[in-house]
């Protein structure tokens, strides 16, 4: 019973191709988030949705649209991929979206291989 | 600007040891701070969730205790096991944001 889980779970691809990462949730939450997570380790926040809405959207480049067909899904969709782009890619939900006992649930990461 | 740090960057220490992470935080006004543990090739997650009014939160044999005067937390791991080796993140949240701000994390390693 995967809480959230994600696909592919590895993926190695050429620059210039576009490629798509899925991600579900079967806890019933409201809120989706994907995170970058570069060679260093650092975790960074990429966008969130809330019932489907866009709620965060940081400095990312407009190669990346994320795309959320229901509060279960939000998949990430990247385009012409740069060298750069090569990461962990985690998918996280939570209940709501802010809120001081807010705990998030994270994905087993996409690890992503840009040649 | 709102930063997280964390030290230190890595640590090893023997099995049936204790250590303590530390997490250094500007972010203000403040909601909540949460540590994570990240195994690897995991996604990380939660030990505990703390907020301004709370000093201190135990999960088994983790304790973390935090003071918002001075804004640092701290995480101590009491009698470390094997399966303690990984990445420790904390984790602040803003007053009316949305938004989680993540340390750079410490990388703990026990040894047998």
């Amino acid at each position: 019973d995967t809480a959230v889980s994600q696909t592919p779970k590895y993926l190695v691809t050429q620059m210039g191709n576009d490629k798509s990462i899925k991600c579900e949730q079967n806890l019933g939450h409201d809120t989706m988030y994907w995170y970058k997570q570069d060679s260093k380790k650092f975790l960074k926040i990429m966008f969130s949705y809330n019932n489907k809405e866009l709620i965060i959207n940081e400095t990312v480049p407009n190669r990346f649209s994320p795309k959320s067909p229901d509060k279960a899904h939000l998949n990430l969709h990247i385009n012409s991929l740069e060298l750069g782009d090569s990461a962990v890619y985690f998918c996280a939900s939570s209940q709501d979206p802010g809120g001081e006992y807010n705990e998030q649930f994270f994905g087993p990461g996409t690890r992503l291989t840009v040649l | 600007k709102n930063q997280v740090e964390q030290s230190p960057q890595s640590l090893i220490i023997l099995e049936g040891k204790n250590c303590t992470l530390q997490c250094n935080y500007t972010v203000s006004p403040f909601s909540n701070l949460r540590w994570y543990k990240q195994d690897t090739g995991r996604g990380p997650v939660s030990l505990t969730i703390m907020t301004f009014s709370e000093n201190t939160k135990s999960n088994g044999r983790y304790t973390a205790t935090l003071d918002a005067d001075t804004k640092q937390s701290s995480l101590h791991i009491t009698a470390s096991q094997l399966s303690d080796s990984a990445s420790y993140i904390c984790v602040v949240s803003g007053k009316g944001t949305y938004k989680y701000i993540f340390g750079t994390g410490t990388r703990l390693k026990v040894l047998a």
